[in-house]
């Protein structure tokens, strides 16, 4: 079974410019997650798509950032203007529909490494 | 509200040492799930261990263990007879809503030879 594809592994930007990043998941998870992981902290989530629709949006800075999952399946996120705070891994998971008893993992992608000059 | 520390920020040991990473959880909800994860230096999260809170068995698998207290409000991970590929940042995570998952600050471990 193929893992969660991401790309580009690493990106090097001037500030103000603009990056997109493109994951995906793997075949049949309905959930799909984009994470900001800054140097020394844990993953922060970002946003929560299940199928095409977004569950949870809330630590998005949105006059920044956008994400999109078109037909369910790939999904893009993108910055613009970037600034030098954004510099960090970008780490795309999918997992299968959470049941009502369950919590299920989430499978991740190798990450893009974002550095904002 | 959720909330995982990992207090240990890095821990340094010799090959075929064991070591002890700790987790400690808040939650409000009554029954929930824990998980651990690894990620090695070429970046990718793997998972390693899930456990639900009806269950405070100790869970082994090779030489990996676990060690879940509802009571401390802990679970804690430890590696018997560490090996130089164990060398990772790992990370204790507690889901919520929706299967969200809210990662602690993660443990570096180093294993030298």
């Amino acid at each position: 079974e193929a893992g969660v594809a991401q790309s580009p592994r690493y990106k090097i930007i001037e500030k103000r410019q603009s990056v997109a990043f493109w994951c995906n998941p793997i075949s049949g998870h309905a959930t799909l997650y984009w994470y900001q992981q800054i140097l020394g902290q844990g993953p922060k989530l970002l946003i929560q798509f299940q199928n095409n629709g977004v569950v949870d949006d809330s630590q998005l800075p949105k006059d920044r950032f956008s994400a999109e999952r078109l037909k369910g399946v790939d999904s893009t996120l993108k910055i613009q203007p970037a600034k030098l705070e954004d510099s960090a891994v970008y780490l795309c998971a999918s997992s299968s529909l959470r049941t009502r008893s369950s919590y299920n993992e989430q499978f991740f992608g190798p990450g893009t490494r974002l550095t904002v000059l | 509200a959720q909330k995982v520390t990992q207090a240990q920020t890095e821990i340094s040991v010799v090959e075929k040492e064991d070591v002890t990473l700790d987790c400690v959880y808040e939650t409000r909800d009554t029954t929930y799930y824990l998980f651990w994860y690894k990620q090695p230096p070429s970046g990718e999260l793997v998972f390693l261990i899930r456990r639900n809170s009806f269950d405070e068995q100790n869970e082994i698998s090779g030489r990996y263990s676990w060690n879940f207290q509802k009571s401390t409000s802990s679970f804690n991970f430890t590696i018997t007879a560490s090996q130089v590929v164990d060398s990772a940042v790992y990370f204790c995570a507690l889901p919520y809503n929706f299967n969200k998952f809210y990662f602690g600050s993660g443990t570096k471990l180093n294993v030298k030879p």
